[in-house]
């Protein structure tokens, strides 16, 4: 069975304090690693793509790599603004249409 | 930034009650998407197609059924609300530049049966 997990749950940390949330899955067949963010009462916003083991890519404050078992997304110095909570999906479906299988998310809180 | 629109934000309704939640997109994307969130957990896919004419089931069984008439509208219908439905339902395209191809979500239906 497809599975997406997440770790931690939940991260409190303090402005400038950097840190990493996980992500590991079992899947059948990975065809891309995606991470979201979503703040409360609205849908997910797409931050990342990753296809390959090695891979890394960044924006902003943030960077997500990806091996063959588990994806870290990186905060690097993280501001009040960067509280919500990061979504990683994996994509399990052929090349007609994307399906997503989601982990529950790591809900941040960045305190000032 | 995505246009994609879900209407309404939320909806509040009796049991038994027919609800027809709408979702469009202007961005040209032949692929759509239904997924059911509740609080706290994970999103689950309920519904996809492929383009016009196309509508598949997602791997979580919903009584919900959906149609794709125009490329940029999807709604999503209950013919029967029942309080196990209270959920948030999000809607979302993506375009075809393959599998990997990143989904651009709406803002989401937060519907409550009573």
């Amino acid at each position: 069975e497809d599975q997406v997990t997440q770790s931690p749950e939940a991260l409190r940390l303090q402005e400038g304090e950097s840190s990493s949330l996980n992500c590991s899955y079992t899947v059948s067949g990975l065809r891309g690693l995606f991470w979201y963010r979503q703040d409360p009462g609205k849908g997910p916003e797409f931050l990342f793509t990753l296809y390959s083991a090695g891979e890394e890519k960044e924006k902003e404050r943030l960077k997500a790599t990806l091996t063959k078992k588990e994806s870290f997304l990186h905060i690097t110095a993280p501001k009040p603004e960067d509280s919500a909570t990061y979504l990683c999906a994996v994509n399990v479906g052929g090349w007609g249409a994307q399906k997503l299988v989601f982990g529950q998310g790591t809900r941040l809180t960045i305190n000032p | 930034e995505a246009d994609i629109y879900q209407t309404p934000r939320y909806l509040v309704i009796g049991t038994g009650k027919k609800i027809t939640l709408e979702c469009s997109q202007t961005m040209g994307h032949d692929k759509m998407y239904w997924y059911q969130q509740d609080p706290g957990m994970e999103l689950h896919l309920i519904h996809y197609s492929y383009g016009v004419n196309s509508t598949e089931k997602g791997d979580l069984s919903s009584e919900s059924t959906v149609s794709r008439i125009r490329t940029e509208h999807f709604p999503l219908t209950l013919e029967s609300a029942r309080p196990s439905h209270t959920s948030q339902y999000l809607c979302a395209s993506s375009g075809s530049r393959g599998p990997n191809t990143e989904a651009f979500f709406g803002q989401g239906t937060r519907l409550t049966v009573v």
